[in-house]
């Protein structure tokens, strides 16, 4: 199956200080990535679909200035959280979307990464 | 809009007891549906999709769900669960053919298996 790898697992991060996480798509080729945030023992919410090659979409109440999203090729995004205050930390989790290739589908499954616990002193 | 509503945050069973973990949505349009699990510090595990066919849907590890358009319900069951089901389950939601492949969780619900 697809696997989408997350790096790193785990941070730990001074209050004022920025933090980079990387989602790969192994053996794919993912156009469009998705980041999610959730709180502890709480549901995921999308922050935005990140698409190769141009501006990611943010979700509404997402500040983009903060969350930086660079998806620069095929298969890897990366999300930067700019000036992590203690409340960014939480479990960000990313996923691809894996097309069939030479094919139109109306479906497109999403493989999950296996998400990165940000913790902001 | 679509949202998802799961109505149990908690479901304590005892092994090899039946379960059912349930889920309804609201949309405007026409929508595929899906169960994820997620074992503690892990990401996303997809269990089992409605996508069109079939209302009845069944995973690899027992177990199935029953899309239900008139009640908009998409409700999860085992007839027997296992220690190793121990996790969290979220319902969650996407338009259908066309639409966009934004996925719409629900709150999640926290099935505990006790011995």
């Amino acid at each position: 199956g697809a696997v989408v790898s997350q790096h790193p697992s785990r941070v730990i991060c001074k209050s004022g200080t920025s933090v980079k996480i990387e989602c790969r798509s192994l053996d794919f080729q993912a156009t469009t990535m998705f980041w999610y945030r959730q709180f502890p023992k709480q549901s995921l919410m999308l922050m935005a679909t990140s698409n190769e090659g141009s501006k990611a979409t943010y979700e509404q109440g997402v500040e983009k200035d903060k969350f930086l999203i660079n998806h620069a090729s095929l298969t890897l995004s990366t999300l930067t959280v700019t000036s992590a205050h203690p409340e960014d930390s939480s479990f960000y989790i990313c996923s691809a979307l894996w097309r069939a290739s030479g094919r139109v589908l109306s479906y497109n499954e999403q493989f999950f990464g296996p998400g990165t616990r940000l913790t902001v002193l | 809009a679509q949202s998802v509503t799961q109505l149990d945050s908690q479901v304590p069973v005892f092994e090899e007891a039946p379960v059912e973990l349930r889920c309804n949505y609201s949309s405007s349009v026409s929508v595929y549906l899906f169960w994820y699990v997620q074992y503690p510090n892990q990401g996303l595990q997809l269990l089992l999709k409605y996508l069109s066919g079939s209302t009845l849907v069944e995973s690899i590890n027992g177990f199935e769900a029953e899309f239900n358009k008139s009640q908009t319900s998409f409700h999860l069951r085992k007839p027997s669960v296992h220690i190793s089901d121990t996790a969290e389950y979220f319902c969650a939601v996407s338009e259908g053919v066309g639409g966009a492949q934004k996925l719409v969780f629900g709150q999640g619900t926290r099935l505990t298996i006790n011995p």
